[in-house]
């Protein structure tokens, strides 16, 4: 069984950095087909991708937030772990993450993007002085 | 970045009828050269993580009931719910994932019971 399950602090305060960490299980983290992103959802509000980490190592980060972000995977650990600097009252969100799922591409020889097809439960992140 | 727009906003639909939600993004997800749109849709009940529902525009995950359709191509997609039952009340999601990053997400379609 395939599952992810985000850890974190509930509360931090403004200008801190948050560390949140993505547990994963039922799959390797040096697995080409998959990777792990990290996305997050203010209340009442619409899904936001942050970003996203391959076995490989090839990461990509949010246009608008790649200043803040970083991702790092320790595979033997079965961990995926994204950094937020500068917190924000309006990073107050349900941060999750989720199992992207790749197809191969045999024309190519390269592997295409995916859907992510699991996600974590997520951890609610409250940012207030 | 590609946005990705949804209609309606809200949808109310009685019980057995026909639900259908729409997804427009501002660039063709479709990939010429394997012929595929990487367009996904996302089914959120509240209190609970996004669910995937339909990957590649039109192929149902794994475990999703039949009454769940996806179609469309280019730059128009549809999720089209055959019979609503009281379980599918839910805010509905797309999602492209061929220019990434980043994978962007429709603003939702929330979806009730008439």
């Amino acid at each position: 069984q395939v599952t992810l399950k985000e850890s974190g602090p509930v509360l931090v305060k403004p200008t801190e950095t948050l560390t949140l960490t993505c547990i994963v299980s039922g799959f390797s983290l040096t697995n080409a087909r998959m990777g792990v992103s990290w996305i997050r959802q203010p209340p009442g509000k619409a899904l936001e991708y942050l970003a996203h980490i391959f076995s490989n190592d090839e990461k990509s980060y949010s246009t608008s937030l790649e200043s803040r972000l970083t991702i790092s995977k320790d595979a033997s650990k079965s961990q995926v772990v994204l950094t937020m600097t500068n917190m924000d009252p309006v990073d107050t969100a349900t941060y999750y993450c989720a199992r992207i799922r790749r197809d191969y591409d045999y024309v190519w020889g390269t592997y295409t993007s995916g859907a992510f097809d699991i996600w974590g439960q997520g951890t609610v992140v409250t940012v207030s002085s | 970045d590609i946005v990705m727009t949804q209609s309606p906003d809200s949808l109310a639909v009685s019980l057995g009828e026909r639900a259908t939600i729409n997804c427009k993004s501002s660039q063709s997800v479709l990939y010429s050269s394997n012929n595929r749109n990487y367009l996904a849709w996302y089914q959120q009940k509240p209190g609970q993580p996004p669910k995937l529902l339909i990957y590649w525009a039109s192929i149902r995950e794994s475990g999703v009931p039949d009454r769940f359709s996806g179609s469309g191509s280019g730059t128009d997609f549809t999720l089209t719910i055959s019979s609503l039952q009281a379980e599918d009340v839910a805010v509905y999601y797309c999602q492209q994932y061929y220019f990434t990053p980043p994978y962007t997400f429709g603003q939702g379609t929330k979806l009730e019971i008439k």
